[in-house]
């Protein structure tokens, strides 16, 4: 079955870190580019950071630029953000996607169910 | 503030149609045919439903539809049903800087 599922979500202290991981499975994972999405509670979505599908390449958005970064291992069909110096705007949910083709990075066929960070003292 | 504009709600009943908006600019909805919508429910892993403005993916219904005329883009499904009840985001390219803007989201429920 296809699908992609989040883990790493908690609650941290402002300034904190975290590490959140998404496994895939049921395609090939490494011909792939990925990419973090966040919901803040009663907001909308908001791309965080993606990644090429052999890492050369990665991107962030300028809200998490420098403390965010992300990485994925395709030996192990794994995508990862290390999230450092958490803020209280960093609480959301965090969904990972996988565009959907090797060329078309701006849409996303498949999803996870997220997993949340909650950032708070 | 969403880059993109949505109305907050929209309803209709089942077997009526619905459109949904998305107010954009000629940074991103009007340069570019790569607008895509989403279907979130809660709990549940986000759903494409539209991509390159009007292309649906596979599996999804053909009573989903998309347009785009100047800088609004557009969804609409016909024939609705139950389960078409959600959120709905709009998404759109809007060049290598900002890379995608998302819409608000709208609310759709079906009477």
């Amino acid at each position: 079955q296809v699908h992609l599922v989040e883990s790493g979500g908690g609650l941290v202290k402002p300034g904190g870190s975290l590490r959140l991981s998404c496994a895939g499975s049921g395609f090939a994972f490494s011909d792939y580019y990925l990419i973090w999405i966040r919901q803040a509670p009663g907001k909308g979505l908001e791309w965080v950071s993606y990644i090429s599908s052999t890492s050369s390449y990665t991107n962030y958005a300028d809200s998490v630029q420098g403390r965010f970064t992300v990485s994925r291992d395709n030996a192990e069909n794994s995508l990862y953000l290390q999230m450092d110096s958490l803020r209280v705007e960093d609480t959301a949910v965090y969904y990972c996607a996988k565009a959907y083709s090797s060329s078309s990075v701006w849409y996303f066929d498949l999803w996870g169910r997220g997993t949340l960070v909650t950032v708070s003292s | 503030q969403s880059a993109l504009i949505q109305p907050a709600s929209v309803s209709g009943s089942r077997g009526q149609s619905i459109t949904i908006s998305c107010a954009g600019t000629s940074n991103d909805v009007g340069s570019y045919s790569l607008v895509s919508w989403y279907q979130l429910h809660p709990g549940k892993a986000p759903k494409l439903v539209i991509f390159e403005v009007n292309k649906r993916p596979s599996g999804v219904s053909d009573r989903f539809s998309g347009s785009k005329s100047g800088t609004t883009a557009s969804l609409t499904i016909s024939g609705l049903q139950a389960e078409d009840e959600g959120n709905y985001y709009c998404c759109a390219y809007a060049g290598s800087d900002t890379y995608l803007v998302f819409g608000g989201g709208t609310n759709l429920t079906v009477l």
